[in-house]
């Protein structure tokens, strides 16, 4: 079974620019999450899609950050404009489905470093 | 909200000795899962172990064991005959059903060296 694949591993931008982050989840998996994890700290949820749906995006800085899940499937995380503070891995994570018990896959995340 | 703390930024252990991480939560909820993560350097953060909270057994993963202490909200792990391959950043996690059940809220890690 192919896990949780992002790309690219690896993002360095100037402070304004725009970046975007590509995540193709489990297949089978109706649930997707976005975190972002700065340096020193564990992960925080950005955003939670039930299939194509927004279970929660109560900590994403709507401001800048977007994100989409067409067809319930792939999900791509938009910054714009990025900041400094934006400077973390961004990990997606997947599973069956978004229930208290359902074990969360990660993908190995996109390292993004903004100067 | 539910906060996680972890205590230990890191931590160290001879190799086939046996290291104990500390982790700590708050809530008001009676009902949740607990979770310890492993996230290896540039690699994926795995699922190591997990314990229902209306479970008084603690739950054992081969190596791998925690001590749940309800009334304390304290869930630390264990890890027994270290190996090389342990090292790694562990993460303790919280999820309950009040409001996203799929919302994991992380403490901030232990960095785990093991000494040859």
């Amino acid at each position: 079974e192919a896990g949780v694949a992002q790309s690219p591993r690896y993002k360095i931008i100037e402070k304004r620019q725009s970046v975007a982050f590509w995540c193709n989840p489990i297949s089978g998996h109706a649930t997707l999450y976005w975190y972002q994890q700065i340096l020193g700290q564990g992960p925080k949820l950005l955003i939670q899609f039930q299939n194509n749906g927004v279970v929660d995006d109560s900590q994403l800085p709507k401001d800048r950050f977007s994100a989409e899940r067409l067809k319930g499937v792939d999900s791509t995380l938009k910054i714009q404009p990025a900041k400094l503070e934006d400077s973390a891995v961004y990990l997606c994570a997947s599973s069956v489905r978004g229930t208290i018990y359902n074990e969360q896959f990660f993908g190995p995340g996109t390292r993004l470093t903004v100067l | 909200a539910q906060t996680v703390t972890q205590s230990q930024p890191e931590m160290s252990v001879q190799e086939a000795e046996t290291v104990t991480l500390s982790c700590t939560y708050d809530t008001s909820e009676s009902d949740y899962y607990l979770f310890w993560y492993k996230q290896p350097p540039s690699r994926q953060m795995i699922l190591v172990i997990r314990q229902e909270a209306y479970k008084q057994q603690n739950a054992t993963e081969n190596r791998f064991s925690v001590n749940f202490q309800k009334a304390a909200k304290s869930f630390s792990l264990k890890i027994s005959d270290s190996q090389l391959g342990d090292a790694a950043m562990y993460f303790c996690a919280y999820r309950s059903d009040n409001t996203n059940a799929g919302k994991s809220t992380f403490g901030d890690g232990t960095t785990l060296t093991v000494k040859p």
